[in-house]
């Protein structure tokens, strides 16, 4: 059974730290990953997306990815009180699962002033 | 991002009756899909709406409780059959956003449902 784990929270971080969320997948053949933010009442927002070794940038936000380990993270510099939502790391397998996203559980961030 | 809507956006509906929820999309996509996000949890993928056959189900979920329409490139139908309590969730269909050769994917508002 393929799965996705996120780090339990809640995730409590001052304004203007760095916030680090992390997520681990048993598939090792999976192909792309997501970061999803899901505020209170909404349906979840893609944040960022990684499909390859490395760290891809894009404003404060910071995916790093790791197949070797099966590990994806997410890091928020600058952490604003608007960022404070429950963050889904989404898995795809790819080939015959193209498109099928695995979601863990999610990590609730707060962000205090 | 291609545009998303879903209707209704929220019902409250007696347990054996049976709801369908509509998923339009502002531009034609390859591939739709529909999830599940029960209170408090994740989201689960029930079902892939394949335009002009059958939706293929994952594990747990089946046609008849779930049957799935997906007409053209632009729409799909999900209803939620002989409701219970324990359908209650929201129901949040999602479609694909190719950049390039790489997939995404993009959900739409969702579809909060209260089975009494």
């Amino acid at each position: 059974q393929k799965e996705v784990e996120q780090n339990s929270g809640p995730l409590s971080v001052p304004e203007g730290a760095i916030a680090s969320l992390n997520c681990t997948y048993s598939d090792r053949g999976s192909q792309s990953f997501f970061w999803y933010r899901q505020y209170s009442g909404k349906s979840p927002e893609l944040i960022m997306s990684i499909y390859s070794n490395g760290d891809k940038e894009d404003g404060r936000f910071t995916a790093q990815l790791n197949k070797a380990s099966q590990y994806v993270s997410l890091l928020i510099r600058d952490s604003q009180p608007s960022d404070s939502a429950t963050y889904l790391c989404a898995v795809n397998a790819g080939g015959t699962s193209y498109g099928k996203l695995t979601f863990g559980q999610g990590t609730i961030l707060t962000v205090h002033p | 991002s291609a545009v998303i809507s879903q209707k209704p956006s929220r019902d409250i509906c007696q347990r054996g009756t049976s709801l369908t929820i509509q998923c339009q999309v502002d531009s034609q996509v390859t591939m739709m899909f529909w999830y599940r996000q029960q209170p408090g949890q994740s989201l689960t993928l029930i079902a892939t709406a394949n335009q002009g056959s059958e939706a293929t189900y994952e594990s747990g979920f089946v046609i008849d409780k779930f049957p799935i329409s997906r007409p053209n490139l632009t729409f799909s139908t999900l209803t939620v059959s002989n409701m219970s309590p324990e359908d209650s969730s929201i129901y949040l269909c999602s479609v694909d956003g190719e950049r390039g050769l790489q997939e995404t994917q993009y959900f739409g508002p969702g579809t909060r449902l209260l089975v009494l």
